[in-house]
């Protein structure tokens, strides 16, 4: 089955750099998603991986994947008080429907 | 182009009242999910349409939980009898199709308070 953790909550200093974790449990081949959530928002995508790929950046944004840990990081270099909001860690099976399974999300506080 | 669209973006009612909320997919998305976000809690999926299918109903936690989508666009959730317990966040997403290559894209959500 599916079960995917994060820690609750992350605080960091304007300007250094966020590490938020996920770990996943199923083995199968499988898509890997971070998504953003402003109060008072949905959730936006940030960005996603297959699970052949063992890192993927974008501008300020890696994503680092330990496949034999089933363990996900997303690292946000430079951090700004604007990247706080909470982060999702989500999961989805390849075959039937795909539907993704989510963390219970890390509220990252950025403090100056 | 225009994002997922859902509404009310509050709703408040009284325990025992039915309640419906709309979701409006972007067009030409054919996979639509609803899925519920209580306070502190991860999201909880609900129910998912793909296209004719038949709905994957697995995740509705009791019977007074239904959706339907019309003409492969616009879904209603519907809870009847609502209960204190219902007090959440509904959100609901569309991907352009099934597939983990076709990421949700998700609306702003309906604040549900049951008093």
């Amino acid at each position: 089955g599916e079960d995917v953790e994060q820690s609750l909550f992350l605080s960091v200093r304007e300007g250094d750099s966020s590490v938020i974790n996920c770990t996943y449990t199923d083995s199968s081949s499988t898509y890997l998603y971070w998504y953003k959530q402003e109060p008072g928002a949905g959730l936006q995508l940030l960005t996603y991986i297959f699970s052949n790929m063992d890192m993927k950046q974008d501008q300020r944004l890696t994503v680092l994947l330990n496949k034999k840990d089933k363990h996900l990081s997303l690292r946000i270099a430079d951090t700004q008080t604007g990247d706080s909001a909470i982060y999702f860690c989500a999961e989805s099976i390849p075959g039937g429907s795909y539907i993704p399974t989510f963390g219970r999300g890390t509220s990252l506080i950025v403090h100056p | 182009g225009a994002g997922v669209s859902q509404s009310p973006s509050n709703k408040v009612t009284e325990k025992g009242k039915d309640v419906e909320l709309r979701c409006d997919p972007i067009s030409g998305h054919t996979a639509l999910y609803w899925y519920r976000q209580s306070l502190g809690q991860g999201l909880e999926f609900l129910i998912y349409f793909q296209g004719n299918s038949a709905p994957d109903k697995s995740g509705l936690p009791s019977d007074r939980f239904s959706a339907e989508r019309t003409g492969g666009s616009v879904s209603t959730l519907t809870i009847q009898r609502t209960q204190q317990e219902d007090s959440a966040v509904y959100l609901c997403a569309s991907s352009f199709q099934t597939g983990g290559n076709s990421p949700l894209h998700f609306g702003n959500g309906t604040r549900l308070t049951v008093t």
